[in-house]
């Protein structure tokens, strides 16, 4: 159980294009979900967590209207990462917690590759 | 504040001999600590958590960590090295009521054959 799936594994755009990323908790609903973004051989950093319902709370230094986050249900959450650059270019990782379990495990989606070219 | 050090950037062991991953936090709260593991471009597996239920934790594939409050610590350790266990691994408290993760920088774990 606790399976987090994240679409698409990898992508690549163009400079200027805006490119989606979902995150889905399969099997357990989550009231919050939580987007990491983690450079080469780097550890995860905390970008914005997400609430089912309500808007996204983002950490310092992260643009709130270049990297669009939208937790539509409690199964899905995206990122959308507008008028990509090739600075945006990452490992981007969500991670869910479980609603119902009362504990602060998070279970994590296997990631997302974007290149932009 | 909260957070967790790493004391090793990387470890080398030889296949076969124990692990020993070294993290050490620090929390003005009853800290809830977990450890996870990353394969190259993978996302995060979670190893084990403490959340003060026994302070010797025990995790999947052979991994335990023992939590000592005196000591501050939360190191990961397995008694026998697997070629498969080369990853990256971190160290994570949870931050007290928000459940947000404060990582450690990670340990690149090497299984030499």
């Amino acid at each position: 159980g606790a399976v987090v799936s994240q679409h698409p594994s990898w992508v690549i755009c163009k400079s200027g294009t805006s490119v989606k990323i979902e995150c889905r908790s399969l099997d357990f609903q989550a009231t919050t979900m939580f987007w990491y973004r983690q450079f080469p051989k780097q550890s995860l950093m905390l970008m914005a967590t997400s609430n089912e319902g309500s808007k996204a709370t983002y950490e310092q230094g992260v643009e709130k209207d270049k990297f669009l986050i939208n937790h539509a249900s409690l199964t899905l959450s995206t990122l959308t990462v507008t008028s990509a650059h090739p600075e945006d270019s990452s490992f981007y990782i969500c991670s869910a917690r479980e609603a119902a379990s009362g504990t602060d495990t998070q279970y994590f989606g296997p990631g997302t590759r974007l290149t932009v070219l | 504040a909260q957070s967790v050090t790493q004391l090793d950037s990387h470890v080398s062991v030889s296949e076969g001999t124990p692990v020993l991953l070294r993290c050490n936090y620090s929390s003005s709260y009853s800290p809830s600590l977990f450890w996870y593991v990353q394969h190259p471009n993978k996302g995060l597996q979670l190893l084990l958590k403490y959340t003060s239920a026994a302070t010797l934790v025990k995790g999947i594939n052979g991994f335990e960590a023992e939590f000592k409050k005196s000591e501050t610590s939360f190191h990961l350790t397995k008694p026998s090295a697997h070629m498969s266990d080369a990853a990256e691994y971190f160290c994570v408290v949870s931050e007290f009521r928000t459940y947000k993760y404060i990582f450690g920088t990670g340990t690149r774990l090497k299984v030499l054959a």
